[in-house]
């Protein structure tokens, strides 16, 4: 099946620094990928819509100038968090629709688990 | 390797009772997420197993079993509403979700 993967898996970081989480998709192209954060035990919440070439959708309240997409190609999109602080803890989890698929298929990938401190 | 096994796609009838099994076999275990994927929308949650057993949740209920790894999600009285995808995902001993496919379940009148 389409695999997904994201890197890095677990990430620590000083407060005010800025992070970058890559996701991509493996044996597939994927024209759009999809950032959520997961809170503990709660659904996973559409953070933005990444369109290969174009920029990204983003959510209602999420800041965009602090959570940085890029999808450079068919393959890769980049989830930047700058100065990143605690309340930014979370994980992150991105998913690629397969080009020509339809709205349900997509593949998640297993998360990024970032820790501000 | 990691992997979940789900079926691929479920038919039922308004009313009548589903059962959506999943498999797994992974590096360790932390956890199983059931969530419900509408076409085009993000998944909401759904439940959370950690222990053996099955939890209740108004019409939908999940079960686990560690030993055997696997897992099931039980849907009574269904719904028109309820046609969607449903996900199976464990969390492994690096807290990493392992995904299943999904199983797109269809409710007919």
């Amino acid at each position: 099946g389409a695999v997904v993967s994201q890197h890095p898996s677990r990430v620590i970081c000083k407060s005010g620094t800025s992070v970058k989480i890559e996701c991509r998709s493996l044996d597939f192209q994927a024209t759009t990928m999809f950032w959520y954060r997961q809170f503990p035990k709660k659904s996973l919440m559409l953070m933005a819509t990444s369109n290969e070439g174009s920029k990204a959708t983003y959510e209602q309240g999420v800041e965009k100038d602090k959570f940085l997409i890029n999808h450079a190609s068919l393959t890769l999109s980049t989830l930047t968090v700058t100065s990143a602080h605690p309340e930014d803890s979370s994980f992150y989890i991105c998913s690629a629709r397969e080009s020509g698929g339809g709205a349900d298929t997509q593949y998640f990938g297993p998360g990024t688990r970032l820790t501000v401190l | 390797g990691q992997n979940i096994d789900q079926p691929t796609e479920m038919t039922a009838t308004e009313g009548a009772i589903v059962q959506i099994n999943c498999t797994y076999q992974t590096s360790g275990f932390n956890g199983l997420f059931w969530y419900q994927q509408h076409a085009g929308e993000a998944p909401t949650f759904l439940s959370y197993n950690v222990l053996d057993g099955l939890e209740e949740k108004g019409r939908f209920s999940s079960f686990l079993s560690r030993s055997k790894g696997y897992s099931y999600l039980l849907l009574k009285e269904l719904q028109m509403k309820d046609s969607a995808s449903y996900l199976c995902a464990v969390v492994d001993s690096n807290y990493q979700l392992i995904w299943g496919a999904g199983t797109k379940l269809i409710i007919k009148p």
